[in-house]
């Protein structure tokens, strides 16, 4: 069975770092591309971003490009995103999501519980 | 511009039937999209694949009464025989490609649609 297990949620001050973790099990993690997405209090999905298998090649949603950065250790099955220079507008919960195999048409069908990030002074 | 366009709103009464649309926007008809559902307070629960052709592929343990369907641009999800627990948030999502232009590199993203609220009445 996909687990998927988020941490690392948190109040921050605007403009502070965070760094959230994604351990993952169930699956061969090395062999899947990952993903990040999140959900505002009472609004709807937004993708965040990506990360293919070997690391090298990741994408991210405008919104959070140069703001964040999204990592995975494949020896230790874990995914991460660094956020820095948060805003209040990054509140929301995070979710770690696994997807289909390839590059090409993913469908995000695993997804864990969320991790919640309150970006308030 | 690849968007995923849903109602806000539906509602059917308990044991009835209902049926959920998500639009793909213009030049993008062969796109598969996955179904999701979010119960209150809840990660969301990826449901099934619809791909261009009007087959789908469900997810581990998704009930028979989950079913979907294609015509043309317009991706359904059919929920027959409603049960209260089946109230709850249905998101669309699928995936996009932007062919780099002068030597570019290929990047991906994801897609969301902005999601329908089921009451069950």
């Amino acid at each position: 069975e996909v687990q998927l297990v988020e941490s690392g949620g948190d109040l921050v001050q605007p403009g502070g770092s965070l760094r959230l973790s994604c351990s993952a099990s169930g699956f061969n993690f090395r062999s899947y591309a990952m993903h990040w997405v999140r959900q505002a209090p009472g609004k709807g999905l937004e993708y965040v971003s990506t990360i293919y298998t070997t690391g090298g090649d990741t994408e991210y949603a405008d919104s959070v490009k140069g703001r964040f950065t999204i990592s995975r250790d494949n020896s230790k099955n874990t995914l991460y995103l660094q956020m820095s220079t948060l805003r209040a507008d990054d509140t929301a919960v995070y979710y770690c999501v696994k997807g289909t195999v390839g590059r090409i048409m993913i469908t995000f069908n695993s997804w864990g519980q969320g991790t919640l990030v309150t970006v308030s002074s | 511009q690849l968007v995923l366009t849903q109602s806000p709103s539906a509602s059917a009464s308990l044991g009835a039937s209902v049926k959920l649309t998500c639009t793909l926007s213009s030049g993008h008809n062969n796109y598969a999209i996955a179904w999701l559902q979010q119960q209150p307070e809840k990660g969301p629960r990826y449901l099934m694949k619809v791909n261009s052709d009007g087959s789908h592929t469900k997810g581990d343990g998704i009930p028979d009464r989950f079913s979907g369907s294609t015509s043309g641009a317009e991706r359904y999800l059919v929920i027959s025989s409603l049960q209260s627990e089946d109230e709850a948030d249905y998101y669309c999502q699928t995936w996009g490609t932007d062919f780099g232009v002068f030597g570019g590199g290929t990047t991906g993203f994801g897609v969301f649609g902005g999601g329908t609220k089921l009451t069950v009445l």
